[in-house]
């Protein structure tokens, strides 16, 4: 299995700049978690999906920030427009059900607003 | 709000010895704790659950402990090594399916 695959891995963009990160989840996993990570505020859970349905965006730091899951192997999450504070590495996760013991994470997409 | 606390200075110790990180819990009682190790550049890894029935839970060299008085978790690493560096993060879960994350604790064992 190849585990939750993220793109880009880094990602270097101005102020004001639209922001789409990439994820593909475990095939067969129907939860999948967006979680923003700082030294500031560690590991934040942004919003989550269950069988492609948002569940829970309450982590959503403001409008500028949407997220997608249009089938079970594809999510985005965007960030339009970008700001200096949303710099952090963002990480996808899955996991087979929201209450599974595990989730298992993908390598995390850092991303630097200038 | 709930909240998951972990030390924030780094814990250095020689390999060979036993490393032990603290994970402390306030606001509520997770049902279960997670502990993850996250490397550098990369996504945390799932190592252990222990769960609030639980007192003490064994993986090889790690041991994780949970005391619902104190409301504390410990994770244990045994004859520590350097590839045992790593940042240590504690999670807890109850309830809703958002896990609560600490900032994580980084470990460096010297040779």
């Amino acid at each position: 299995d190849a585990g939750v695959i993220q793109s880009p891995r880094h990602e270097v963009t101005e102020m004001g700049q639209e922001v789409t990160l990439r994820c593909k989840p475990i095939s067969g996993h129907n939860s999948l978690f967006w979680y923003r990570q700082t030294m500031m505020r560690g590991l934040e859970l942004l919003i989550y999906f269950n069988n492609n349905v948002p569940i829970d965006d309450s982590g959503m730091p403001e409008d500028r920030f949407s997220a997608k899951m249009p089938n079970a192997s594809f999510s985005t999450l965007k960030i339009q427009p970008s700001e200096p504070r949303d710099s952090a590495v963002y990480f996808c996760a899955s996991s087979p059900t929201p209450d599974a013991e595990t989730q298992y994470f993908g390598p995390g997409t850092r991303l630097l607003v200038l | 709000s709930q909240k998951i606390e972990q030390n924030s200075e780094a814990l250095n110790i020689q390999e060979g010895k036993t490393a032990t990180l603290t994970c402390n819990y306030t606001n509520y009682s997770p049902a279960y704790l997670q502990w993850y190790r996250q490397d550098p550049g990369r996504g945390p890894v799932f190592l252990l659950l222990i769960r609030e029935n639980e007192k003490e839970k064994r993986k090889e060299r790690l041991k994780v402990t949970f005391d619902t008085t104190l409301k504390q978790s410990l994770f244990h690493i045994t004859a520590s090594q350097p590839a045992d560096s790593a940042t240590y993060l504690c999670a807890g879960r109850r309830g809703s399916y958002i896990p609560t994350f600490g900032r994580g604790t980084s470990l460096i064992v010297h040779p």
